[in-house]
């Protein structure tokens, strides 16, 4: 089965400044999607960046950008000059691609919780 | 496109009563997903339907749970009789087959008193 682990339950950053949300999964499957989703205190489960494994190239959305290590097995967000509307619960989560099972499955780590201070 | 759509927002109940959650999928997704989330376990599958039929609802915490998807746009989650122990916020997501992410609901907070 795959899981995911977030190592970071809480993290802070400065206004303005960068930060990077670890997350490492584990899988048996060659091919797959990782993503992570944001949750602020109004509880909206919010897609912010998603990646396939296929690619090598890393996905950037805006100011949020991954690095995706496909061998380690590590997918952590990096977001670029972080705002005070960045703060939330930041989740890593894995689908599978084949199969009606794991390619519909989406497994969640436990969360980071991200403050931003002013 | 509303996106999807929970209803209610919240719930508060009293012990033993039926609840009901209801959930209104995107148009054009054919997988409908019901995930349990609290503080001690974090989100949990509770179960997930493809094309209206359940595949996998090994997350269903015991019979007192059950889940249901008449159409394609639409499903229901009952809890009967409700324990305080089942107090969470209970999301919807929907999906199309393939890389898409899912697309969540807003949540009912239910609270059992």
């Amino acid at each position: 089965a795959q899981t995911v682990t977030q190592s970071q339950p809480e993290m802070s950053v400065q206004e303005a400044e960068t930060v990077t949300l670890s997350c490492t999964y584990d899988t048996s499957e060659s091919d797959y999607y990782l993503f992570w989703y944001k949750q602020p205190p109004s509880r909206q489960m919010i897609l912010v960046i998603r990646q396939e494994a296929y690619k090598q190239q890393n996905a950037t959305e805006n100011r949020f950008s991954v690095n995706f290590q496909k061998a380690a097995k590590s997918f952590s967000l990096k977001i670029s000059d972080s705002q005070l509307g960045d703060a939330a619960m930041y989740f890593c989560a894995y689908r599978g691609s084949r199969g009606e099972t794991s390619g519909s499955r989406l497994t969640f780590g436990e969360g980071t919780q991200l403050t931003v201070n002013p | 496109d509303a996106g999807v759509i929970q209803s209610p927002r919240h719930e508060v109940t009293e012990m033993g009563q039926e609840v009901t959650l209801r959930c209104k999928l995107i148009s054009g997704h054919n997988s409908l997903f019901w995930y349990r989330q609290t503080m001690m376990r974090g989100l949990e599958l509770l179960i997930y339907f493809n094309n209206n039929v359940p595949i996998d609802d090994s997350g269903m915490p015991e019979d007192r749970f059950s889940a249901k998807m008449p159409n394609a746009s639409f499903s229901t989650l009952k809890i009967q009789p409700s324990e305080p122990r089942d107090s969470a916020v209970y999301f919807c997501a929907s999906s199309r087959q393939g890389w898409d992410g899912y697309t969540f609901g807003s949540g009912t907070r239910l609270t059992v008193v």
